[in-house]
């Protein structure tokens, strides 16, 4: 079946670090959707990429697109407390598939 | 305001008991979504309805069913629970255009024992 590998599943990192997570896939996405989750709660969307290298900024937050639509990555500059949580991605492959997760922890 | 809701928040119930998980959503969006996330893990979709008297399986197999009478509500049931359900159960709901990804509610988290 179609599927979303997102990597690294778990990130510590210190506040004012920076953090990236990954996603792959083995067939061409329409589109692929962001979305962050804090603990407890539930998942909350960030932005939606849908053109080949498209890049797209909020804030302190960078989202990227690769050329072939197969991958995607989220960055974070100088990472706060706020952070913490779990994102996701989701993939379009006619439905959204979503990835693993990643967790990140920022200890202050 | 525009929103999606589940009741209940959390529920506690018996084996064997029947349940259904409530979902409702203002903004009118056509596309309604169950998913089942165990704590901190991924999210697995277990049924989707792309409006009114339509409802699929997903690709996580599971022992509930769905209905979807009106384009706001889409109750999810489990007609007999089992401790292998507890689970925490999102519903989502996204416009035609995905333009603004999925809305889910907080969420039901349902312990069977």
């Amino acid at each position: 079946g179609q599927q979303v590998m997102q990597i690294p599943q778990y990130q510590h990192v210190q506040e004012g670090e920076d953090f990236t997570t990954y996603c792959n896939s083995s067939t061409t996405l329409s589109n692929i959707q962001w979305y962050k989750q804090r603990p407890g709660g539930h998942p909350v969307f960030l932005i939606q990429l849908v053109k080949s290298g498209e890049v797209k900024k909020q804030k302190r937050l960078t989202f990227q697109f690769g050329e072939a639509k197969k991958n995607s990555s989220l960055h974070i500059t100088a990472t706060q407390t706020t952070d913490v949580g779990t994102y996701f991605c989701a993939g379009n492959f006619n439905k959204f598939y979503f990835g693993s997760g990643t967790k990140l922890n920022v200890k202050p | 305001e525009a929103d999606i809701y589940q009741t209940p928040r959390y529920l506690v119930i018996g084996t064997g008991k029947k349940i259904t998980l409530e979902c409702s959503q203002t903004m009118g969006h056509d596309k309604m979504y169950w998913y089942q996330q165990d704590p901190g893990m991924e999210l697995h979709l277990i049924h989707y309805s792309y409006g009114v008297n339509s409802t699929e399986k997903g690709d996580l197999s599971s022992e509930s069913t769905v209905s979807r009478i009106r384009t706001e509500h889409f109750p999810l049931t489990l007609e007999s629970a089992r401790p292998s359900h507890t689970s925490q159960y999102l519903c989502a709901s996204s416009s035609q255009g995905l333009r603004n990804g999925y809305t889910f509610g907080s969420g039901t988290r349902l312990t069977v024992v």
